[in-house]
């Protein structure tokens, strides 16, 4: 069974288009996170989730936005979409507690190669 | 600016030898460091992590130590296996206001050569 799933696993389109991408995780684990592998490899996180409630965000534009319907889904909507976007987008997931101290390792799913032309 | 940096982008090593891979930091108020190996066409799994309060952590075959002094870790691998061909990302994690981030450096791909 699949602990982080993304969906899809490709994405090619067009310019100004506006596309998603679905995570799920099936950790029990309650906090997510959106990362951004860029051209120079590094990981950016974008998004994180806890308990439904945005609690990073970092500075992405305004044209991405997360939704979370449960803890167990983040999913990612960009909105026209430019050249710069594209890149390799990676779902993660822990078991954080903010306020407890120890930090705990993120599970990360297989990623979307999101290619805009 | 980077916090977290693997200035190798990468390394040959022969099967049967020692890998040792390197990461910098900046920030002295990381409290986590970790490191995450990746195969192409999948995401980052984790692989091992020290406490800022400790200099050395050990699992089997891989052992990461930390130098706080020259804010420098390293992940040390050995023997060397040819499933150990992978990119390793060093991450260090921060505790900003009430939330824990995770910075990542850019990666070192290690190729294990037969």
């Amino acid at each position: 069974d699949t602990a982080v799933s993304q969906t899809p696993k490709y994405l090619v389109t067009q310019m100004g288009n506006d596309k998603s991408i679905k995570c799920e995780q099936n950790l029990g684990h309650d906090t997510m996170y959106w990362y951004k592998q860029d051209s120079k490899k590094f990981l950016k996180i974008m998004f994180s989730y806890n308990n439904k409630e945005l609690i990073i965000n970092e500075t992405v534009p305004n044209r991405f936005s997360p939704k979370s319907p449960d803890k167990a889904h983040l999913n990612l909507h960009i909105n026209s979409l430019e050249l710069g976007d594209s890149a390799v987008y990676f779902c993660a997931s822990s078991q954080d507690d903010p306020g407890k101290g120890d930090y705990n390792e993120q599970f990360f799913g297989p990623g979307t190669r999101l290619t805009v032309l | 600016d980077q916090q977290v940096k693997q200035n190798s982008p990468s390394l040959s090593v022969q099967e049967g030898r020692i890998s040792i891979l390197n990461c910098d930091y900046t920030n002295s108020m990381f409290d986590y460091f970790l490191w995450y190996k990746k195969y192409p066409a999948e995401g980052p799994t984790f692989l091992i992590s020290i406490s800022s309060i400790k200099d050395k952590n050990e699992d089997g075959r891989f052992t990461v130590f930390l130098n706080k002094s020259a804010k420098h870790l390293s992940l040390h691998i050995v023997p060397s296996q040819p499933g150990d061909s992978a990119v390793y990302f060093c991450a260090a994690s921060a505790r900003m206001d009430s939330n824990y981030q995770l910075i990542w450096g850019a990666g070192t791909k290690l190729i294990i050569k037969p």
